[in-house]
């Protein structure tokens, strides 16, 4: 069965520093991926996604991720976080077979401190 | 551009209850998911219309049942509320299947269903 992986329940970076996000699927072939922003008491908004091509998509708000497919990895950065980046962050995958359900991962809460 | 709409926002019940969530898709969106995402959990799938037909379904019980109406609007009724059914309730719409935009999902702002 699909499964998603983020080892990291929360992750706390200083504002200006750089931020990575670890994701991990396990799928027998290439699924779509995606990564989505939750922030407190809303729904969640699509920052970016990967269909095939280039392995290094770029998304919303500066957030960017590369596929890796020898790893099964697909791992969110930024550069430089802002204060307003503090939210849950969801890696989600979806097979490409038809059928748009989305698999999520438990999610990553990001803290930024000044 | 109207995004994805979801009532009410909260909602208390008591356990053995029926409730009905509704939703309204994005504008030119006519497929329609619904997710459980239970605190500190991801979301997790339930089902999703298209056609006024379920066309998957998760790992939920038939206590959970769905409707698409014309308009492409949803509802999510869950009947027999139990205490492990509250969770916040995502709608999700995407385009008609067949292209890869439409595994691009647009969620609501949710409806947080409580059960005592």
């Amino acid at each position: 069965a699909q499964s998603v992986t983020q080892p990291d329940i929360h992750i706390t970076v200083s504002e200006g520093a750089s931020l990575e996000l670890r994701c991990n699927y396990s799928y027998g072939a290439t699924p779509y991926l995606f990564w989505y922003v939750q922030s407190p008491g809303q729904g969640l908004q699509l920052l970016l996604k990967y269909f095939s091509g280039d392995t290094l998509v770029q998304g919303i708000k500066g957030f960017e991720a590369e596929f890796k497919r020898s790893q099964s990895s697909f791992n969110l950065r930024k550069p430089s976080v802002h204060w307003s980046d503090a939210a849950e962050y969801f890696c989600a995958v979806a097979p490409n077979t038809g059928f748009q359900k989305l698999v999520f991962g438990t999610g990553t809460r990001l803290l930024v401190s000044p | 551009d109207a995004g994805v709409t979801q009532s009410p926002t909260h909602l208390i019940k008591t356990r053995g209850q029926q409730v009905t969530l509704r939703c309204s898709p994005k504008s030119g969106h006519d497929t329609v998911s619904w997710y459980q995402q239970a605190l500190g959990q991801g979301p997790q799938f339930i089902f999703q219309y298209y056609e006024e037909e379920e066309r998957q379904r998760g790992n939920f019980p038939d206590r959970f049942s769905g409707h698409q109406f014309p308009n492409y609007s949803s509802e999510l009724n869950v009947n027999a509320l139990l205490l492990g059914d509250s969770a916040l309730y995502l709608c999700a719409s995407s385009l008609n299947p067949g292209t890869t935009s439409s595994y691009e999902q647009y969620f609501g702002p949710g409806t947080r269903l409580t059960v005592t």
